[in-house]
């Protein structure tokens, strides 16, 4: 079935370094691949997106990138600052028919910036 | 605020018991997605509706149900209620297209004692 694996599951990094978190999915058919930043008690909130038909994405201090061949996409996030703690969340979507949708998520990292 | 409500933001039951969740999508938006998320756990997809019809199921019990009404808010009906089914339940809701982005509402907290 389909399956979304996400690593690594915490990650520590001092503040102003780069922290990357790497995905890999199960089904050659995903198109669409959101990443979702939670903090504690709150609402996933999309962060950035990436289509099949794009390799990169870069928005400010934040870029996405695909490997569609090897079924694994990666968020990375540099110049790291204390609210950059949080959970992250990679996805995959498909579309199942017409105006379906399916988000099959990782299991998350728990990301924490050091002062 | 995403434009997304949930009612109510938290619920304390009794096992065996029945509960109903509420959703109200972004207006404009015609799919309902819900979720759910234990301690510690990643968003497990539960059920999408889309413009009132349900369009894909996820690993969702069959003690649990959902619906679309005609004016596009959702309800999650999760009966027999067991001590395994105290989560966050999300709802996120999208516009037409299957490649846009969900747009989370703030969870109900489900307690069961």
């Amino acid at each position: 079935g389909e399956n979304v694996e996400q690593h690594p599951s915490t990650l520590s990094v001092q503040e102003g370094d780069s922290a990357v978190i790497k995905c890999t999915y199960s089904d050659s058919a995903s198109n669409y691949f959101p990443w979702y930043k939670q903090e504690l008690g709150k609402r996933p909130q999309l962060i950035i997106d990436i289509r099949s038909n794009v390799g990169e994405k870069k928005d400010q201090r934040i870029a996405v990138t695909l490997n569609k061949t090897a079924k694994h996409f990666s968020l990375h996030i540099t110049e790291t600052q204390p609210e950059d703690s949080a959970v992250y969340f990679c996805a995959a979507s498909w579309s199942i028919i017409q105006g379906a949708q399916k988000l099959v998520f990782g299991q998350g990292t728990r990301l924490t910036i050091n002062p | 605020d995403s434009g997304v409500t949930q009612t109510p933001k938290h619920l304390i039951t009794a096992t065996g018991q029945r509960v109903t969740l509420r959703c109200s999508p972004r207006s404009g938006d015609l799919s309902v997605y819900w979720y759910q998320q234990s301690l510690d756990q990643g968003l497990q997809f539960l059920i999408h509706y889309y413009n009132g019809e349900e369009r894909a199921k996820g690993n969702i019990l069959e003690r649990f149900s959902a619906q679309q009404f005609p004016d596009l808010h959702s309800e999650l009906n999760l009966s027999s209620l067991e001590l395994g089914d105290s989560a966050l339940y999300f709802c996120a809701s999208s516009e037409l297209s299957s490649y846009n982005e969900q747009f989370f509402g703030p969870g109900t907290r489900l307690t069961v004692l």
